[in-house]
């Protein structure tokens, strides 16, 4: 069955570092979609991209998709304490409506 | 727009025992998905339901059920009680079942089995 897998699965870094979260999918997606869940809270929706080699940016986070719809990353410019949470991405395979999660990165951040 | 709600926020069980779950979806969302949520797997689908079919179903034994209401609400249900089955359990709604519907989740049912 379709595997998502996400490294790092911690990461701590200094408030104001950067920060990336790799995703990679065993089988080619359709889309694929990021979440963001903070500690003792429930995932939240942040973006979806569709498109092959697909870049969206909200404020410090850029998203992309890579070529082969097979893997994708979330990076954070400049981490801000109100980034520490798990970030997930999930995709659904192509001709598979059944969405996947990704094993999370755990983010934590030290002021 | 009232959010996702889960009841109960929290259960207590005994093995052998079953529990339902309960969850109302976003008005107007007529696809509920559910998922277990624990630390060492993550988030596992268990399944789908739109328009009170059952859309989608994860690898989940024949103990954990679910249903749909004709008012979108959903329920699920596992009988038979395993420690095992300790988990976070969340719900999930989105306005049509398919790739480009992004999903809304509840707070969760963090149920205990002793």
């Amino acid at each position: 069955g379709q595997q998502v897998m996400q490294i790092p699965q911690y990461q701590h870094v200094q408030e104001g570092e950067d920060f990336t979260t790799y995703c990679n999918s065993s089988t080619t997606l359709s889309n694929i979609q990021w979440y963001k869940q903070r500690p003792g809270g429930h995932p939240v929706f942040l973006i979806q991209l569709v498109k092959s080699g697909e870049v969206k940016k909200q404020k410090r986070l850029t998203f992309q998709f890579g070529e082969a719809k097979k893997n994708s990353s979330l990076h954070i410019t400049a981490t801000q304490t109100t980034d520490v949470g798990t970030y997930f991405c999930a995709g659904r395979s192509v001709g598979n409506e059944k969405l996947t999660f990704g094993t999370g990165t755990r983010l934590t951040i030290i002021p | 727009k009232a959010g996702v709600t889960q009841t109960p926020r929290y259960l207590i069980k005994t093995r052998g025992q079953q529990v339902t779950l309960s969850c109302s979806p976003i008005s107007g969302h007529r696809s509920v998905s559910w998922y277990q949520q624990t630390p060492g797997q993550g988030l596992q689908f268990l399944f789908e339901y739109f328009s009170e079919t059952q859309r989608n179903k994860g690898n989940f034994p024949g103990r954990f059920s679910g249903r749909q209401f004709s008012n979108s609400r959903s329920e699920m249900n596992v009988s038979t009680l395993e420690l095992g089955d300790s988990a976070l359990y969340l719900c999930a709604s989105s306005l049509i079942s398919g790739r480009n519907s992004p999903l809304h989740f509840g707070n969760g049912t963090r149920l205990t089995v002793t």
